[in-house]
C-alpha cells in the first residue's frame, strides 16, 4: 500500500527553528509537495521537490531525500502567524497525488 | 493568480436531502478534485476530472456523484445527504497532468453539517 507518515503535532517557540519530517513508501515518485493550511482554511502551496537536495525560499526551506524515501520542510525565525497545519503530498507514477494526515505547529511566545 | 471559488462556505441540510455544492476556477486548468477533510484523517479525494464530461472516481466515491459540463465547473452532488456527510469539502485544480503541473490550488472550502 502506499503511505505517508509526518508526526501528528509540533511545538516549537517563536523565533526559533523548526524541523518537520514526512517519510513515505509510494508506487514510484514523480515529486513531493510541502502545504500550509491554517485552522479553517484551504490548504495554500509551499514547494515542491522532485531532485534530491535542499531548496529554499526565504525562511521556509525543503528537503528531499528520494534513496530513503523522506522529506522535510524546514521553517526559520518561526513568526506567530506560521502556526498552521503542514501538509506532506506525493505524486506517484500514475500523477495521483497521496496525502500526508498533516502535522500540526503550535508555535508559543 | 489562481482563483478557486466555491459556491458556500457553510452549509447545513436534513438528511436525505440532495447537495450541491459547485466549483469554479478561472484559470483554465485541465484537473479538478473534489476532497473531503476530517480531524484525524487528511485529505480525502472523493473524484477527480482531467477534462469536461469526464470523471473519476477516488478514494470514497460511495454516497457521491459529480458533473463537469464545463472546464471551468465541477459540482460534487450528495444524492441523499446522511449525517457521515458531515464534513469540510473542498475543491482544487491544477494546470495538467505532469509533474509540477500537478500543484494543486483549492478553493476556500465548504463545511457542510448534515442534521
Amino acid at each position: 500500500g502506499q503511505n505517508i507518515d509526518q508526526p501528528t503535532e509540533m511545538t516549537a517557540t517563536e523565533g526559533a527553528i523548526v524541523q518537520i519530517n514526512c517519510t513515505y513508501q509510494t508506487s514510484g515518485f514523480n515529486g513531493l509537495f510541502w502545504y500550509q493550511q491554517h485552522a479553517g482554511e484551504a490548504p495554500t502551496f509551499l514547494s515542491y521537490n522532485v531532485l534530491d537536495g535542499l531548496e529554499e525560499k526565504g525562511r521556509f526551506s525543503s528537503f528531499l531525500s528520494r534513496s530513503k524515501g523522506y522529506s522535510y520542510l524546514l521553517l526559520k525565525e518561526l513568526q506567530m502567524k506560521d502556526s498552521a497545519s503542514y501538509l506532506c503530498a506525493v505524486l506517484d507514477s500514475n500523477y495521483q497525488l497521496i496525502w500526508g494526515a498533516g502535522t500540526k505547529l503550535i508555535i508559543k511566545p | 493568480d489562481v482563483k478557486v471559488t466555491q459556491s458556500s462556505r457553510y452549509l447545513v441540510k436534513r438528511t436525505g436531502e440532495k447537495v450541491f455544492l459547485e466549483c469554479v476556477q478561472d484559470m483554465d486548468h485541465e484537473n479538478m478534485f473534489w476532497y473531503r477533510q476530517d480531524p484525524g484523517l487528511g485529505l480525502r479525494l472523493i473524484y477527480f476530472s482531467y477534462d469536461v464530461k469526464m470523471k473519476e472516481k477516488g478514494d470514497i466515491p460511495e454516497g457521491y456523484s459529480v458533473s463537469r459540463e464545463k472546464k471551468e465547473r465541477f459540482s460534487l452532488i450528495l444524492e441523499s445527504a446522511s449525517t457521515n456527510q458531515t464534513s469540510m469539502y473542498l475543491c482544487a485544480s491544477s494546470l495538467t497532468t505532469g509533474a509540477y503541473q500537478e500543484t494543486q490550488y483549492f478553493g476556500p472550502g465548504t463545511r457542510l453539517l448534515v442534521l
